[in-house]
């Protein structure tokens, strides 16, 4: 099993531009989820997903939007990237049900010039 | 504003050393996590606790859930190089489900 993964690993924007961040898990986890990782702040929740065809806003959400077409994808879009934007992005997954653990993917590095 | 807030934010020690790390809020978790991170990585669950005073403990770790379910502590006993990273704290708050809160975070380095 591969776990998580995602892709791309690293990514350079100029302001203004948009691109797609793939999420996926092999593992037929129910929950997925999308989160930020800026210095001091630890992890913040962008938008989540209980299930395929769903999602919902977490903490952060503005500038972002995602997909879930498929149970094992999650995608995370940024139609308008801007400079606030540069961080590194982590998505993750969970079996739901009575088990919290959560598994990670090794995470985007995210620049906006 | 963080729902969580992880101290101390840096700690570097020597090897054998022990330390604490603390994750506060004045909120109520239903459950509350640690995980361990690693440069490059994503996080790593250490462990789950979900009962307020429920003590835990995985070889030299040792983790505390608060008496009213809002904070929580990690203890490190002889702490070794290999326990150098990132150490992250998550609340779930109750009737959410869902949506977990991360602590702030506390990079720890042990020296050799």
């Amino acid at each position: 099993n591969a776990g998580v993964t995602q892709t791309p690993k690293f990514r350079v924007l100029k302001t203004g531009q948009s691109m797609t961040l793939l999420c996926a898990q092999d593992m037929n986890h129910e929950y997925m989820y999308w989160y930020r990782q800026d210095p001091g702040m630890g992890l913040r929740l962008i938008h989540y997903s209980v299930g395929e065809g769903t999602t919902a806003k977490g903490e952060v959400p503005d500038g972002y939007n995602v997909s879930r077409l498929k149970k094992q994808n999650f995608l995370l879009g940024l139609e308008s990237a801007a400079p606030s934007q540069t961080s590194v992005y982590f998505c993750a997954s969970r079996p739901g049900g009575s088990s919290n653990e959560q598994f990670f993917g090794p995470g985007t590095r995210l620049t906006v010039l | 504003t963080q729902l969580l807030e992880q101290s101390p934010q840096f700690l570097s020690i020597q090897e054998g050393e022990n330390l604490t790390v603390y994750c506060n809020s004045s909120s109520v978790f239903s459950s509350l996590q640690w995980y361990r991170q690693e440069p490059g990585e994503g996080p790593v669950l250490l462990v789950t606790v979900v009962t307020g005073g429920e003590v835990k403990k995985l070889k030299r770790l040792t983790f505390q859930f608060g008496d009213a379910r809002k904070d929580s502590s990690l203890h490190i006993t002889a702490a070794q190089p290999g326990d150098t990273g990132l150490y992250l704290c998550a609340g779930l708050p109750p009737n959410t489900g869902n949506q977990f809160y991360f602590g702030t975070g506390t990079s720890l380095t042990v020296i050799p």
